[in-house]
């Protein structure tokens, strides 16, 4: 058990639908990182918060977005959903998201996404 | 360009042989990390073992080890006595420095069957 926690595990949903992912970091890691596996594209990082803000972007999609609130939880928007967004998704966290490179990321289960 | 390559989309083992998983990587950053990451039919990322770009040895967890060749910006991953239950996908991922941002990017994966 990495300590990550992420909800639902399986979200089956129609096209044009949103739905939102949850994650719960390790106790104490402040970053965390989203993430898009599809068979396709591999492992894409989506977003990165830290400690509450916005730290890095990348192959995030507009109909996408994302928080991390006060309590450090963060929460995947995901909008207008099209057959494409059928994948696996991934929260990560790690202690610090800045400045140190030796700190592995803890990833959660996922949540499988299917849209029909 | 790809920061991570994995060229073995699939790999077969006899168990208890040793089996290498390749990986290269691209970057000018002179401070960078390297992960290998698990992953079971079961979903979820466990990490393995990280490298350090400015580490004078090669990093080695129990049966995994990192064959690390700086020049030739290669990480292998090297398993010593294969198990049953280590046929799972097998991610390498780098970690940059400021120009990257820190940000963990992953190779496409090699799958790993380890035979009876």
């Amino acid at each position: 058990d990495s300590g990550v926690t992420q909800t639902p595990k399986h979200l089956i949903t129609a096209t044009g639908q949103r739905v939102t992912l949850r994650c719960s970091p390790r106790s104490g890691d402040l970053s965390v990182y989203w993430y898009q596996q599809s068979l396709d594209q591999g492992l894409q990082f989506l977003i990165q918060y830290y400690n509450g803000e916005e730290r890095a972007k990348g192959n995030i999609l507009e109909r996408f977005s994302a928080q991390q609130f006060p309590d450090l939880h963060s929460e995947l928007n995901l909008s207008s959903l099209e057959l494409g967004d059928s994948a696996l998704y991934f929260c990560a966290s790690s202690q610090q998201g800045w400045g140190v490179l030796n700190t592995e990321a803890f990833f959660g289960q996922g949540t499988r996404l299917t849209v029909v | 360009a790809q920061k991570i390559t994995q060229t073995q989309p699939g790999m077969f083992v006899q168990e208890k042989e040793a089996v290498t998983l390749d990986c290269t990587y691209d970057t000018s950053d002179p401070s960078y990390g390297l992960f290998w990451y698990k992953q079971p039919s079961s979903g979820e990322m466990i990490f393995l073992i990280y490298q350090g770009s400015y580490d004078q040895q090669n990093a080695t967890e129990g049966r995994y080890s990192l064959n690390f060749q700086k020049a030739r910006k290669s990480a292998n991953l090297v398993i010593s006595a294969s198990q049953l239950g280590d046929s799972a996908m097998y991610f390498c991922a780098m970690r940059e420095g400021p120009a990257g941002s820190y940000i963990p990017t992953f190779g496409r994966g090699t799958s790993l069957i380890v035979h009876p």
